[in-house]
């Protein structure tokens, strides 16, 4: 069974470092999402893509995290400097499509950050 | 933050009690779905709901919609110790996925 990629799996930074995540989701789905859940949470968005264009990144804190989807496939996540209240999982997620109708997300294993 | 809410955040039950979760909205939903997140492990899609008072069942779970698309819950008979782990919901609003803060299952032996 098609999964979600992500690496690393697990990330340990020093604060002001950056970082970044990779995730390839499942063949062939055009909508893909970053998410970061903090312990005890549910997953809040940070960025959706449909194909290679962002089609919400409200939630983004733009000063410091980047994400880009280049070719419509794969997407990386940055954080440029990593502050302490970054630690999180940080899930990737993948659908066939967005929009309201049907769109079953599937999600990665997810990245563990810790910022020390 | 949070604009979906669930309750409870936790319930501890004996193996073979029944376990309820809920979710509100104060807006209307386009539809709701809900995930399973095992411990350490990724949310797990399980169903989703759009309907107003659709009523879904799968095995010993089933999941309700509200009338005015505002509440959901998630009710699983006679619980099993393969149940544990994290159910949210998680709410549409327009393109975007809204997810509740879930509900901690744990089940005792």
């Amino acid at each position: 069974e098609a999964e979600v990629a992500q690496s690393p799996r697990y990330k340990i930074t020093e604060k002001s470092q950056a970082v970044a995540f990779w995730c390839d989701p499942i063949s062939g789905h055009a909508t893909l999402y970053w998410y970061r859940q903090i312990l005890g949470q549910g997953p809040e968005l940070l960025v959706q893509f449909q194909d290679e264009s962002v089609v919400d990144d409200s939630q983004l804190p733009k000063d410091r995290f980047s994400a880009e989807r280049l070719k419509g496939v794969d997407s990386t996540l940055k954080i440029q400097p990593a502050e302490l209240g970054d630690s999180a999982m940080y899930l990737c997620a993948s659908s066939l499509r967005g929009g309201s109708g049907l769109n079953t997300q599937y999600f990665g294993p997810g990245t563990r950050l810790t910022v020390l | 933050g949070q604009q979906v809410m669930q309750i409870p955040q936790y319930q501890h039950v004996q193996e073979g009690e029944d376990f309820t979760t809920y979710c509100n909205s104060s807006t209307t939903l386009s539809n709701i779905q809900w995930y399973k997140q095992r411990p350490g492990g990724h949310p797990v899609f399980l169903i989703q709901l759009v309907k107003s008072g659709e009523v879904k069942k799968q095995k010993r779970l089933t999941f309700q919609f509200g009338e005015a698309k505002k509440n959901s819950s998630l009710h699983i008979t006679a619980t099993q110790t393969t149940d544990v782990g994290t159910y949210f919901c998680a709410g549409r609003r327009g393109n975007k996925l809204v997810f509740g803060a879930g509900t901690i299952l744990r089940v005792k032996s």
